[in-house]
Parts: structure tokens; C-alpha cells; sequence
């Protein structure tokens, strides 16, 4: 498998402040890397998809000013939550695919970000 | 839109006994389809992907089935432990990835 790494794993903040998560694949260079969100007893939802050199391509309903992605390179990825709201508060993971292969997707560990 | 089906929504069985889960999905064009462990409050770990070329998937005591024509995915797990409680995700990927709700699994000791 390989291993992808997420910061910081657990966060609280303020309404009103952002937060920046990291996502890096520590062991494999990835063309493509993705950012999901978790509710409670729900299941993943896709928030975006970003490809090397190019910007991240928003699922309908997501707020592309909102939930800033950077791909910063091909092992590092960051989502930022600017002006964050307590409805923001969600369990937030990414995951990259690898340039070669059978397109699996390789998931980070999460973040569980809890604005008050 | 793709739209994937986890039945049932939990299961709580005794230590031993086989376990079935069932994963459905509505447009059968996908890449591959994968089962994934979740822990409360954790990631997601990576069980078995199936391609859409094959049929199934081993992996220990793990056997995943695909029939792309029927749109439909069963995850067996024998001989259960109570390690094995969690939370089991399908997700089909057809240029992106669609996950179920999940089936949330309980095996008593």
C-alpha cells in the first residue's frame, strides 16, 4: 500500500478563523489527489478533485472560496476552511491516486475539525 | 449519478460466525470497486479492490465477489473475531469515487 499523511488530526477553532489542513503522500508521487468530508454516521462525500498543475475541479453545492485546495506539489496538498462556521465542522480526509497503476486511492488518516 | 447501496445498515452477530455485507450500485461503467474498513473517528483502510475485469478478491479470511452486470459487490468475512467490529464502506469508482453509507459491524465475544 502506501501511506499518506494528514495535519493536523484533530482541531479546534473559533467561528469566523481558517484552518489549514496538510495532506502529503510520504512514499509514492500522486497526479491526483481528492478531499472529502464525513458527517456523522454518514458516508464520504466528495468535495474536490485536483490534478497536477492545474486547479481543483469543486463538486456541485461546494464552495470553491470556501474550502480553498492547494497542490502544492506531488506529495503535498492543503485544504483550507477560511471564515469557518460551526456548520463546517465535519470529519475532513484526502486521498491520492498514483500516477501509474489501477486508479486505487490511497486515503489519509482525517482531520476532525470542530468550530465553536 | 452513480448511486451505491449498503445493506444492511448494521449487523451485529456472534464470534465465529460468517459474515455477508451487500453493496449495490446503479450504473455498472466503473473502474474497479473497493471495500474499506473504518474505524470510529478514524481513516479508512483499504480492504480488497476489485477491477472490473475481476470477478473476486481474496485477502485471508476476506473474499469480496463483483457482478458488474447486476451492479452488485459482497464482502465475506469468515470466521468473525471481534476485532473485526467497524464499519465496512463499498465505494465504486467510475472516474470518481462513490461511496455507500456503510454497514456497521458488531461481533460479540
Amino acid at each position: 500500500g502506501a501511506v499518506v499523511s494528514q495535519h493536523p488530526s484533530r482541531v479546534i477553532c473559533k467561528s469566523g478563523t481558517s484552518v489549514k489542513i496538510e495532506c502529503r503522500s510520504l512514499d509514492f508521487q500522486a497526479t491526483t489527489m481528492f478531499w472529502y468530508r464525513q458527517f456523522p454516521k454518514k458516508s464520504l462525500m466528495l468535495m474536490a478533485t485536483s490534478n497536477e498543475g492545474s486547479k481543483a475541479t469543486y463538486e456541485q453545492g461546494v464552495e470553491k472560496d470556501k474550502f480553498l485546495i492547494n497542490h502544492a506539489s506531488l506529495t503535498l496538498s492543503t485544504l483550507t476552511v477560511t471564515s469557518a462556521h460551526p456548520e463546517d465542522s465535519s470529519f475532513y480526509i484526502c486521498s491520492y491516486q498514483k500516477r501509474e497503476g489501477n486508479n486505487e486511492q490511497f486515503f489519509g488518516p482525517g482531520t476532525r475539525l470542530t468550530v465553536l | 449519478k452513480q448511486e451505491v447501496t449498503q445493506i444492511p445498515a448494521a449487523l451485529s452477530v456472534p464470534e465465529g460466525e460468517n459474515l455477508v455485507l451487500n453493496c449495490s450500485f446503479t450504473d455498472s461503467a466503473i473502474y474497479n470497486l473497493q471495500w474499506f474498513r473504518q474505524d470510529p473517528g478514524k481513516g479508512l483502510t483499504s480492504l480488497l479492490l476489485i477491477q472490473s475485469s475481476q470477478r473476486e478478491q481474496t485477502s485471508g479470511r476476506l473474499n469480496a465477489s463483483l457482478d458488474k452486470s447486476s451492479g452488485r459487490s459482497t464482502l465475506y468475512i469468515a470466521a468473525s473475531q471481534p476485532g473485526d467490529s467497524a464499519t465496512y464502506l463499498c465505494a465504486v469508482d467510475d472516474y470518481k469515487l462513490s461511496f455507500g453509507a456503510g454497514t456497521t459491524v458488531t461481533v460479540r465475544a
